[in-house]
């Protein structure tokens, strides 16, 4: 069973619209992540959620909005689609645990696409 | 603040060969690293992680890695290299745990390619 799951696995959209990546996973984490890869493969964390509190929040552009309903979903919504938005976005969770040097677990990725 | 250089963005080997693949880290605290591997077109795998525990750390596949604190070294090696390995590694270092969250920061990656 996919322990980290990420819809759409490919998104081809125009400058200026709005659109949504959704991110679920079963492995009852606590903490679930946004990461994006950019054309150079170089990946940087966007946001953190913790039970649907905001913990990390990097330099990203307000047109970037994370979601959280419950613990077990976090959903990326973008404004405003820009060109420079195209690239490989990663949905991971991770269980705090007691050892604080937890792993992240990896959905498959969204390639997303702006024209 | 932390950060991670990967030395090599694309390192070459033929199948059977030794794989190493270079990592250096800069950290304020006692880290936590980790090697991933991303196959084309897939998600990132973990393939080890060290986090204070022995220096010498096996992984899947084959892998291994030895932390090397007077070096800021973590590299990454394996014997014998395979067709299957042909990938993107990523080498990656974790602030402590602040209680809820890990904020990891990714190297540029090292692209392997195996060759017959």
């Amino acid at each position: 069973d996919t322990a980290v799951s990420q819809t759409p696995k490919y998104l081809v959209t125009q400058m200026g619209n709005d659109k949504s990546i959704k991110c679920e996973q079963n492995l009852g984490h606590d903490t679930m992540y946004w990461y994006k890869q950019d054309s150079k493969k170089f990946l940087k964390i966007m946001f953190s959620y913790n039970n649907k509190e905001l913990i990390i929040n990097e330099t990203v552009p307000n047109r970037f909005s994370p979601k959280s309903p419950d613990k077990a979903h976090l959903n990326l919504h973008i404004n405003s689609l820009e060109l420079g938005d195209s690239a490989v976005y990663f949905c991971a969770s991770s269980h705090p645990g007691t050892s604080g040097r937890q792993r992240q677990f990896f959905g498959p990725g969204t390639r997303l696409t702006v024209l | 603040a932390q950060s991670v250089t990967q030395l090599d963005s694309h390192v070459s080997v033929s199948e059977g060969t030794p794989v190493l693949l270079r990592c250096n880290y800069s950290s304020s605290y006692s880290p936590s690293l980790f090697w991933y591997v991303q196959h084309p077109n897939k998600g990132l795998q973990l393939l080890l992680k060290y986090t204070s525990a022995a220096t010498l750390v096996k992984g899947i596949n084959g892998f291994e890695a030895e932390f090397k604190k007077s070096e800021t070294s973590f590299h990454l090696t394996k014997p014998s290299a395979h067709m299957s390995d042909a990938a993107e590694y990523f080498c990656v270092v974790s602030e402590p745990n602040t209680g809820t969250a890990s904020k990891l920061t990714f190297g540029t990656g090292t692209r392997l390619q195996v060759t017959l």
